[in-house]
């Protein structure tokens, strides 16, 4: 375990279904991030929160929609998703300017 | 902009031979890391070096930084089955008490035994 728990690891899910991603933090972090990992392709920088205050939000369409309701927390609400939204969403924490601790991921298949 | 370009795309050693990845970006940066990550798994941190240092040591590993060139390079020594990885640089803007890390590609290690 890296401090960093992510839940639920894999996630199937319809394009008409709601369903939520949940992150874990107990390292004391002031920064939370939601990044997204698509096959042959950079990790893409969804969200950002500062202190549960969201600083960043790299243009992601509204069908993903980020919660944080304490400095420990971080929630991605998913609806309405499309088949290629499939890919392997990872979530972090870090302490002002250092490095980052992730979770396992969870792996999401949109059908 | 995309930053962090790791070369080569994919390396394969044996057991004991030293692997060498590179990383070149665009833009100006507070730093630049390197990290591992396992087959679907998470990434993990492996070393941060500042833009006003040259090189680091971890272990194994050695990192320097040439801001002028704007490129970076991890090298493992002495490599093992279990450094079979992929590899990547991210480079970090810096912000006032957060970082956000544009990540490249990165590199797939392969480490026969």
């Amino acid at each position: 375990e890296t401090g960093v728990t992510q839940t639920p690891r894999h996630l199937v899910m319809g394009m008409t279904n709601k369903k939520s991603l949940k992150c874990e933090q107990h390292l004391g972090h002031n920064a939370m991030y939601w990044y997204k990992q698509s096959a042959k392709k950079p990790l893409e920088l969804m969200f950002v929160y500062n202190f549960k205050e969201q600083t960043e939000n790299n243009s992601v369409p509204s069908r993903f929609s980020p919660e944080c309701p304490n400095s420990s927390h971080l929630f991605l609400h998913l609806h309405t998703l499309q088949p290629e939204d499939s890919a392997l969403y990872l979530c972090a924490s870090s302490q002002e300017v250092a490095g980052y601790t992730f979770g396992s991921g969870t792996r999401l298949t949109v059908v | 902009s995309q930053q962090g370009e790791e070369d080569p795309q994919a390396l394969s050693i044996q057991e004991g031979e030293n692997a060498t990845m590179n990383c070149s970006y665009k833009t100006s940066i507070n730093n630049l890391q390197w990290y591992r990550q396992n087959s679907g798994r998470g990434l993990v941190h492996l070393i941060l070096i500042r833009s006003n240092e040259r090189e680091k040591h971890s272990g194994r590993l050695r990192v320097t930084l040439d801001t002028s060139k704007k490129s970076s390079s991890l090298l493992i020594t002495a490599s093992r089955a279990a450094d079979t990885a992929s590899y990547f640089c991210a480079t970090d803007r810096g912000n006032s008490g957060y970082s956000t890390l544009t990540f490249g590609k990165g590199t797939m290690l392969l480490v026969s035994p």
